[in-house]
């Protein structure tokens, strides 16, 4: 059984860029949550979808946006690039009625 | 509001030691509660969790027990391996209206744990 994907894995951007981060998630999971996690603030809850609606949010600006697709495959943006926003975005997926989540192995933005 | 405090790292300990890592929680109602491990290059796994007062949560020789009454999810394992050397992070689920599966997470513990 395939685990949870993102891609990609690993990208360079620089200031004022815009990124899109990719997330498919376990066959038969419908809630895509997404995770930020830096050396300074840890982890740190963006937004979680479950069939195609936000269902929470976190406390980001709303450079931070995301979507989910009928297919459950999900994908997050970030738009106008800060330094700041260099970390490792985590993606979890989870079955229904179970909030046990299964992460992804993340992808790590750095932003020169 | 929620929030999770675990003891800080690193741990360091010699192979066979026993471990604990301590985790205290604020929450409203009644979290689930877990332990995550990520391991150097990877993403989160559970490790375990617990739904409810005075659950038991175990895996891999690793258990932690739902303390209501010290609002406490503490970590332990009688004998560990260079192999759990790894972040740790203690997290709950906060118990809300709707459904949701957002995670407030700790610091993370780092163990180092030498032969």
């Amino acid at each position: 059984k395939a685990g949870v994907t993102q891609t990609p894995r690993y990208l360079i951007k620089t200031r004022g860029q815009q990124v899109t981060l990719s997330c498919s998630p376990i066959s038969g999971h419908r809630s895509v949550s997404w995770y930020q996690q830096t050396p300074g603030q840890g982890l740190q809850f963006l937004f979680e979808y479950f069939s195609e609606t936000q269902r929470n949010k976190g406390n980001f600006p709303g450079r931070f946006s995301g979507r989910q697709f009928s297919n459950s495959r999900s994908e997050m943006n970030v738009s106008t690039l800060e330094l700041g926003d260099s970390a490792l975005y985590l993606c979890a997926s989870s079955p229904p009625g179970a909030n046990v989540l299964t992460f992804g192995a993340g992808s790590r933005l750095t932003v020169l | 509001g929620n929030s999770v405090t675990q003891m800080e790292g690193p741990v360091t300990l010699s192979e066979e030691a026993f471990l604990t890592i301590n985790c205290t929680y604020t929450a409203t109602g009644y979290p689930s509660l877990f332990w995550y491990v990520q391991y150097p290059g990877e993403g989160l796994q559970l490790l375990l969790k617990a739904t409810k007062a005075d659950d038991k949560g175990s895996n891999k020789g690793f258990e932690a027990t739902y303390r209501k009454e010290t609002t406490s999810f503490h970590l332990e394992k009688g004998s560990v391996q260079v192999s759990d050397s790894a972040v740790y992070f203690c997290a709950l689920t906060p118990r809300v209206g709707g459904a949701t599966n957002k995670l407030i997470f700790g610091t993370g513990t780092l163990l180092a744990v030498q032969p």
